[in-house]
């Protein structure tokens, strides 16, 4: 069975930063890229940001890009989110997502997490 | 990286069929045929539906099916049960490894 667990929502101020962990079960992990994906309560979803299987690619929102790192550690079978700059529009419910890829490009986001929430507030 | 666009809000009967709209731009729906759907019942994860337009994953019942023409594409549901009931969402691949979410439709099974 996939199993996405996420953990380090937290508290955090505006301008502060935090990183997300996600751990990964049930599945070949270096076989698939991964993607987080935000969700304000209540809202609608937001692409964050994505990596291919390695970590040799990596790709970001218009939103996040220059705040953010995506990264992974195959030997861990876990995936992370570095946030650095925090605002309070960055306050969401973050979902650890497995991504199919297709013709080398990522495509489908098969499997989510319960996700992990992070809160930005002074 | 502008949102798609959903209704807001569906219903039907028990029986009836739905038909939810997800429209784009030709530079992410109407581009490429990676466009996915998935359901979201309260407090729970996102279940995926239906991906590259039209396929449906293992277990995912017969009932749901998608479609696109140009820059909108389509979720239909045939046969609604009440546990239907659920927001759902469109996605498509918008190029550079990139994705755009549309705001989600709220499903009631009257």
């Amino acid at each position: 069975e996939v199993q996405l667990v996420e953990s380090g929502g937290d508290v955090v101020r505006p301008g502060g930063s935090l990183r997300l962990s996600c751990a990964a079960s049930g599945f070949s992990f270096d076989d698939y890229g991964l993607s987080w994906v935000r969700q304000v309560p209540g809202k609608g979803l937001e692409w964050v940001s994505g990596i291919n299987w390695n970590g040799g690619r990596t790709f970001y929102a218009d939103s996040v890009k220059g705040r953010f790192t995506i990264s992974r550690d195959n030997a861990k079978n876990s995936l992370f989110l570095q946030m650095n700059s925090l605002r309070a529009e960055d306050t969401a419910l973050y979902h650890c997502v497995r991504v199919r890829f297709s013709y080398g490009n990522p495509t489908t986001f098969d499997y989510w997490g319960q996700g992990t929430l992070v809160t930005v507030s002074s | 990286q502008s949102a798609l666009t959903q209704p807001a809000s569906v219903s039907g009967s028990p029986g009836q069929a739905i038909t939810i709209s997800c429209t784009g731009t030709s530079s992410d729906v109407g581009r490429y045929k990676f466009v996915s759907w998935y359901q979201q019942h309260p407090g729970k994860a996102p279940k995926l539906m239906i991906y590259d337009v039209t396929e449906r994953p293992a277990g995912v019942s017969n009932r749901f099916s998608g479609s696109k023409t140009g820059n909108t594409a389509s979720l239909t549901i045939s046969g609604l049960q009440p546990e239907d009931e659920a927001d759902y969402y469109c996605c498509s691949y918008a190029g550079s490894g990139t994705f755009v979410f549309g705001g989600g439709t709220k499903l009631t099974v009257l």
